[in-house]
């Protein structure tokens, strides 16, 4: 089964407008972190928004919110007041401390999003 | 602060032959990683080290050599080059889990790799 699930391989959003990115997790691990993050079309990965399992608030910077239903297993990425600059790959990773050693991250596939005038 | 650097940025290889991607972090990181990414698939781990002169398999290790002979470095090293192994090559560094926070991973500009 897949750790990291993102079901929208491409997203429309009109600037201004909010939109929010599918993530679901599978995990028996009561101890995680998720993370979103974002690539532009130069490719370099930009570090969005961190939620951990035992955070009782979802995680905001910013533009950035994090919707995250624990009991349904999802971490969606919201942004706010798109902008075009928001055109991009993003990608969802989980961190599960039972894999022991390292602070190893599985990643989902990706949603390519782009912001339209 | 240059944080994570990758050379070389691009190359071209012929099938069979050897080569070393060089991985370089000036943030004082415990932790670093390789993964590779390919279209569809998202990043997935190759290796990764947890400390110096320590390296560990993830999930796609095959294929695939490491050594962090240095703290501040991670190499990864193809030794017969396939067709496969096509693909952007991303280097990361992370703090250990011990000093708490998100502990994100940092990542390098990507190496374009291309095996004909």
């Amino acid at each position: 089964a897949q750790k990291i699930t993102q079901t929208q391989p491409g997203m429309f959003v009109q600037e201004k407008e909010a939109v929010t990115l599918d993530c679901t997790y599978d995990t028996s691990d009561p101890s995680y972190g998720l993370f979103w993050y974002k690539q532009p079309s130069s490719g370099e990965m930009i570090f969005l928004i961190y939620q951990g399992s035992y955070d009782q608030q979802n995680a905001t910077e910013g533009r950035y919110s994090l919707n995250f239903q624990k009991a349904r297993k999802s971490a969606n990425l919201v942004i706010s007041a798109s902008q075009l600059g928001d055109s991009a790959m993003y990608f969802c990773a989980m961190r599960e401390a039972r894999t022991g050693g390292g602070n190893k991250l599985t990643f989902g596939t990706g949603t390519q999003l782009k912001v339209e005038l | 602060n240059a944080g994570v650097t990758q050379t070389p940025k691009f190359r071209v290889l012929k099938t069979g032959q050897s080569m070393t991607l060089l991985c370089a972090q000036d943030m004082n990181h415990e932790y670093m990683y390789w993964y590779r990414q390919d279209p569809g698939m998202g990043l997935r781990l190759i290796h990764y080290s947890v400390g110096e002169g320590t390296t560990a398999k993830g999930e796609v290790p095959d294929g695939y050599n490491v050594s962090r002979l240095k703290k501040q470095n991670f190499l990864l090293g193809l030794e017969s080059a396939a067709p496969s192994q096509t693909s952007v090559y991303f280097c990361a560094s992370s703090y250990s889990l011990k000093t708490g926070g998100d502990n994100e991973q940092f990542f390098g500009p990507g190496t374009r790799l291309t095996v004909l």
